[in-house]
């Protein structure tokens, strides 16, 4: 089965370092979604790239939170400097973006706790 | 930016119970929907897309009312394996392709 692929699936950090979360999409997906999850939030829409460019990240704070597509294989989600605030489940997803219909693989997530 | 309501539940069911879930959402330019279902600890999966009317799948069934602009979700013959989180989605409209998650509703079935 293709799927989406996320690093690291866990990582705790001290306030104020520099987090890098990676995404490796399914080959031929030419949409990537950034997507946050905490308990009180539900899941809430970071950033998305349609053909590697930024289409909407108007969800991302953008004092502190970058997000790139340096290739077609390869998206990421930095932090600088990181807050508790922060600390949740960043998922990536991947689809084919048709106009309309965009069904979305997610990957495992990488579970972000910062101290 | 466009709102998808759900009911957060928890719903807690007998096995072989019958459940529905409702989800409303704003933007009537929508043309298509999903269900995606998410275990606990574990990243969100696709389980249905509707298009049209509706959608039946086993026993799963998904029944779009867009005069009122609603989704709903039905169960049928609940099994334990079905306690997971569901969410509700809809596309945020246009031909950009973003998804709007609702915040899903929990089930839980029990023995």
């Amino acid at each position: 089965d293709a799927r989406v692929t996320q690093t690291p699936r866990h990582k705790v950090t001290e306030m104020g370092q520099e987090v890098t979360m990676r995404c490796q999409p399914i080959l031929g997906h030419n949409t990537v979604f950034w997507y946050r999850q905490t308990m009180m939030q539900g899941l809430e829409l970071l950033a998305y790239f349609r053909n590697r460019a930024p289409l909407d990240d108007s969800g991302m704070p953008k004092d502190r939170f970058s997000a790139e597509m340096p290739d077609a294989t390869l998206a990421t989600l930095k932090i600088q400097p990181s807050e508790p605030r922060d600390s949740a489940v960043y998922f990536c997803a991947s689809g084919l973006g048709l106009s309309g219909a965009n069904v979305l693989t997610f990957g495992a997530g990488s579970r972000l706790t910062v101290l | 930016r466009k709102e998808v309501e759900q009911d957060p539940g928890p719903f807690n069911v007998p096995e072989g119970a019958t459940v529905a879930f409702n989800c409303t959402y704003s933007n009537s330019a929508s043309q298509s929907f999903f269900w995606y279902r998410q275990d606990c600890r574990k990243e969100p999966k696709l389980l249905m897309s509707v298009y049209s009317s509706g959608n039946e799948d086993g026993r799963f069934t998904a029944q779009l009312n867009r005069a009122s602009q609603y989704i709903s979700l039905l169960i049928r013959d609940s099994k334990l394996s079905d306690s997971a989180t569901y969410l509700c989605v809809v596309p945020e409209g246009g031909s950009q392709g973003n998804l709007i998650f609702g915040k899903g509703t929990k089930l839980s079935v029990k023995p």
